[in-house]
């Protein structure tokens, strides 16, 4: 059982229009990052939410941590095609040393 | 640039080899983790080091191992390779703080023919 469950998995949409993916798990966090990766290339972090209901917006991303703090969402306004990539969210570990644990990703793409 | 460098970029190897792969942590992080990427697994955790020392243990095989050098570059070796390992190796660093935000390296990508 993953314990963070990200959705969709993949996601192919023409550039203009709007997108959320998600990120949700049974387990309540104190903070949640979300990355982008593009191909052949790390990830990059994007943004660290902490509090319940905190939204953080970075241009055209709005990132929304949930009120319990068990999920997450980022909200893409007018795709472009440079927003294509994978995005994954994280949480850290209390328990094991603070690393990070992933989950599996959107994989977004972005037509022209 | 998020500051990681690793060597090398790109490695092609066979069967049975052993390989070192080597990161450098941005200036002043202390711990740096590594993680495996293949195409049907994600991006999984292997180990984490903290100043020289291991932190934390992941999926990590017995074939594999690690070490964080005094000057806190690190290094991962991989031996008796098997062609499942084929994967992305990434390397990141932290400041281990509150919220470990995580920097990576911009990966070795393993071949093993």
């Amino acid at each position: 059982t993953q314990l963070l469950e990200q959705s969709p998995q993949f996601l192919s949409i023409q550039e203009g229009e709007n997108l959320t993916v998600y990120c949700n798990s049974s387990s309540v966090f104190s903070s949640l990052q979300w990355y982008r990766q593009e191909p052949g290339e790390g990830p990059v972090l994007l943004v660290t939410v902490v509090t319940g209901g905190e939204v953080k917006k970075l241009k055209r991303l709005t990132f929304q941590f949930g009120d319990a703090r068990k999920d997450s969402s980022l909200h893409i306004t007018a795709a472009q095609p440079g927003d294509t990539g994978l995005y994954l969210c994280a949480i850290k570990e209390e328990t094991s040393g603070s690393r990070l644990t992933f989950g599996e990703g959107t994989q977004l793409t972005v037509n022209p | 640039d998020s500051g990681v460098t690793q060597t090398p970029k790109h490695l092609i190897t066979a069967t049975g080899q052993r390989v070192t792969l080597r990161c450098s942590p941005r200036s002043g992080d202390l711990s740096v983790y590594w993680y495996q990427q293949s195409l049907d697994q994600g991006l999984q955790f292997l180990i984490q080091y903290y100043n020289g020392e291991e932190r934390a243990k992941g999926n990590i095989l017995e074939r594999f191992s690690a070490q964080q050098f005094p000057d806190l570059h690190s290094e991962l070796n991989l031996s008796s390779l098997e062609l499942g390992d084929s994967a992305l190796y990434f390397c990141a660093s932290s400041v281990q703080g509150a919220y470990n935000e995580q920097f990576f390296g911009p990966g070795t990508r393993l071949t093993v023919l």
